[in-house]
């Protein structure tokens, strides 16, 4: 059974661009959570889907926003890169609502 | 802010038990206590979950407090591998409760 996808892997980015992350849930999965993880803030969470609904938010700025299909996969956004920005994107996914997540590998996005 | 406290590090020599400890003290009814690890440079692996029981599974055992209060993960027989940052997390079961990530323990297992 495939465990979590995330693409890319690894990404480089200017100021002020904006990028798109991709994670695919283990099969069967319909909830999908994403986490920026920095050195100085350790593992934040962004925002949480559930049957291509966000169920919740961390506390993140606007500009980190992201969806899920149909299909249970999701992306998510981030608009006008700042250098803080640079950190390892982890996605996990679950079963249902009172399951354990299962997390991917990250995007290692670096912003320069 | 996280809901959980745990000692910033610990060591454990090879082949011996290692006991990781969490306080919780704000825990409520329906919240679980999970934990987690993270190996370098990987996504978090997880370890195990529980309500108030305790509970065992092929990895490790995880003995919550009558008071549900504090918790302690065990691994029974720690080697190399487990060298990682452990983080204990308290959640309630919903997509609506939000999962806070504290600094966690990061444990060294010394040969």
């Amino acid at each position: 059974k495939a465990g979590v996808t995330q693409t890319p892997r690894y990404l480089i980015k200017t100021r002020g661009q904006q990028v798109t992350l991709s994670c695919s849930p283990i099969s069967g999965h319909r909830s999908v959570s994403w986490y920026q993880q920095t050195p100085g803030q350790g593992l934040q969470f962004l925002f949480e889907y559930f049957s291509e609904t966000q169920r919740n938010k961390g506390n993140f700025p606007g500009r980190f926003s992201g969806r899920q299909f149909s299909n249970s996969r999701s992306e998510m956004n981030v608009s006008t890169l700042e250098l803080g920005d640079s950190a390892l994107y982890l996605c996990a996914s679950r079963v249902d609502q009172d399951t354990e997540a299962f997390f991917g590998q990250g995007t290692r996005l670096t912003v320069v | 802010d996280a809901k959980t406290t745990q000692p910033p590090s610990m060591d454990c020599a090879e082949g011996r038990a290692a006991n990781l400890p969490c306080n919780h003290s704000t825990i409520s009814g329906n919240e679980y206590v999970y934990w987690y690890r993270q190996i370098h440079s990987q996504g978090p692996q997880y370890i195990i979950h529980g309500l108030k029981n305790n509970e065992t599974n092929e990895m490790a055992s995880l003995i919550i407090t009558e008071d549900r209060k504090s918790s302690t993960l065990i691994l029974p027989h720690a080697t190399l591998r487990d060298t990682a940052v452990y983080y204990c997390i308290v959640r309630g079961k919903t997509s609506y409760d939000k999962v806070i990530f504290g600094p966690g323990t990061s444990l060294s297992v010394i040969p």
